[in-house]
């Protein structure tokens, strides 16, 4: 059981360039999260999903697309990376009946 | 809006100490409260859950209590340990909706031996 794990762990990116952060979960999970955590600001949450092939915009959704084709994965997309985006990202899921978060290992993105 | 802060920002204690991390809130209308651990360039471990309907929840030597009247949490750490050392936050959840935890942005622990 690895619970939740984000690919890749490091990435530097030029402006302009575009990327797609995955998240997969093995604990069939019905919740997923994208957070982005910067320092003075806290974790921000970027997009969500309630299950399969649902999402929705968080509190920093601008730049960013997601996507949940299969109940395990959430994909992250930055279509035209920006140096604000700089940050490390944080995937989490939680079941549907218990509310206990679990989070990924983080990615550290950097854009220049 | 609801916000969650947490004071100090910054802790530091001898080993062996017994100490208080502070969780306050604005809206008392949450659903569940949770602490997690962070240690330096690494994710976040959770370290206890406390639903709405409860006061406290015991995990080891952590003990986290919640009033939600108030709008306060605590998470009290006895004999503290230098593996203790990390920054700590505290997240709630405003409804059983998907909608995703608010954080606090943290207490960061140090504890010297």
């Amino acid at each position: 059981n690895a619970g939740v794990t984000q690919t890749p762990k490091f990435r530097v990116l030029k402006t302009g360039q575009s990327m797609t952060l995955l998240c997969a979960q093995d604990m069939n999970h019905e919740y997923m999260y994208w957070y982005r955590q910067d320092p003075g600001m806290g974790l921000r949450l970027i997009h969500y999903s309630v299950g399969e092939g649902t999402t929705a915009k968080g509190e920093v959704p601008d730049g960013y697309n997601v996507s949940r084709l299969k109940k395990q994965n959430f994909l992250l997309g930055l279509e035209s990376a920006a140096p604000s985006q700089t940050s490390v990202y944080f995937c989490a899921s939680r079941p549907g009946g218990i509310y206990e978060q679990y989070f990924g290992p983080g990615t550290r993105l950097t854009v220049t | 809006k609801q916000e969650v802060t947490q004071i100090p920002a910054a802790l530091s204690v001898p080993e062996g100490e017994n100490l208080v991390l502070n969780c306050s809130f604005t809206d008392s209308a949450i659903y569940n409260l949770q602490w997690f651990r962070q240690d330096p360039g690494k994710g976040l471990t959770s370290l206890l859950l406390i639903q709405s309907s409860q006061r406290e929840q015991t995990s080891g030597r952590l003990n986290a209590s919640l009033d939600k009247s108030s709008g306060r949490s605590t998470l009290y750490i006895a004999a503290s340990q230098p593996g203790d050392s990390a920054t700590y936050l505290c997240a709630l959840l405003e409804s059983q909706a998907g909608t995703a935890l608010i954080f606090g942005k943290g207490t960061t622990l140090s504890v010297s031996s």
